[in-house]
């Protein structure tokens, strides 16, 4: 079965400390992106990705990075984590031909 | 740039009742529309979508959703609610086949048994 699948599930990381979350899909989709959740925003776009080598700026990039290395795998990095970074990250694949989206169960980051 | 209003943080109803969620969105071209539900400690399910032919659709779990170009709408639908219904909706606009999600805020929905 299809699947979008993050780890860690759950994270806790120190202040100025490197934090990646990992998410693999095996959809064979183009699109990836990371969102962060939070109460009162809904889901917010960090990065995506349309292809294997590229990634783009969502709507709140600051303090993140992302690498797509390849079709499956998009990663998000936080170089020097801060506490306004605690969250619930998710990561979605896109399917750019039956626009088909799936996400993975997140991954809860609190940031001390 | 395209955009998303959720105007019900929370609504509560009761078991049995009818139901409607409210979503109007801003596009100036063809919008993608879809509705996803979260429950707690969950990811994102899809419950409808939307992005040509006839404006009604049928989702899952018993929810319809009407797409109203004249009034940037897509609000879901649902005739007899059930506690489990009670769940985070969140409305979601994209501007192409798989293309970025811009999503509400969410209309946290609490159905009294």
């Amino acid at each position: 079965e299809a699947a979008v699948t993050q780890s860690p599930r759950n994270k806790v990381a120190v202040t100025g400390g490197k934090v990646t979350l990992s998410c693999n899909q095996t959809n064979n989709h183009n699109n990836m992106y990371w969102y962060r959740q939070d109460t009162g925003h809904g889901l917010r776009l960090i990065h995506y990705s349309y292809g294997a080598g590229s990634t783009e700026k969502g709507d709140i990039p600051d303090g993140y990075k992302a690498s797509r290395p390849s079709q499956e795998n998009f990663s998000l990095i936080l170089e020097l984590a801060t506490p306004s970074q605690t969250s619930v990250y998710f990561c979605a694949s896109g399917d750019d031909i039956n626009s088909d989206y799936t996400f993975g169960s997140g991954t809860r980051l609190l940031v001390i | 740039a395209q955009s998303v209003t959720q105007p019900d943080a929370r609504v509560t109803v009761s078991q049995g009742a009818s139901l409607q969620l409210r979503c109007k969105y801003s596009y100036s071209g063809t919008p993608y529309l879809f509705w996803y539900v979260q429950y707690p400690r969950q990811g994102l399910q899809l419950l409808l979508k939307y992005y040509s032919g006839d404006p009604v659709v049928q989702g899952v779990n018993g929810f319809e959703a009407e797409f109203s170009k004249s009034n940037s709408s897509f609000h879901p639908r649902k005739a007899s609610v059930h506690w489990s219904d009670s769940a985070v909706y969140f409305c979601a606009v994209s501007e192409g086949m798989g293309y970025k999600l811009t999503f509400g805020t969410g209309t946290s929905l609490l159905v009294d048994p």
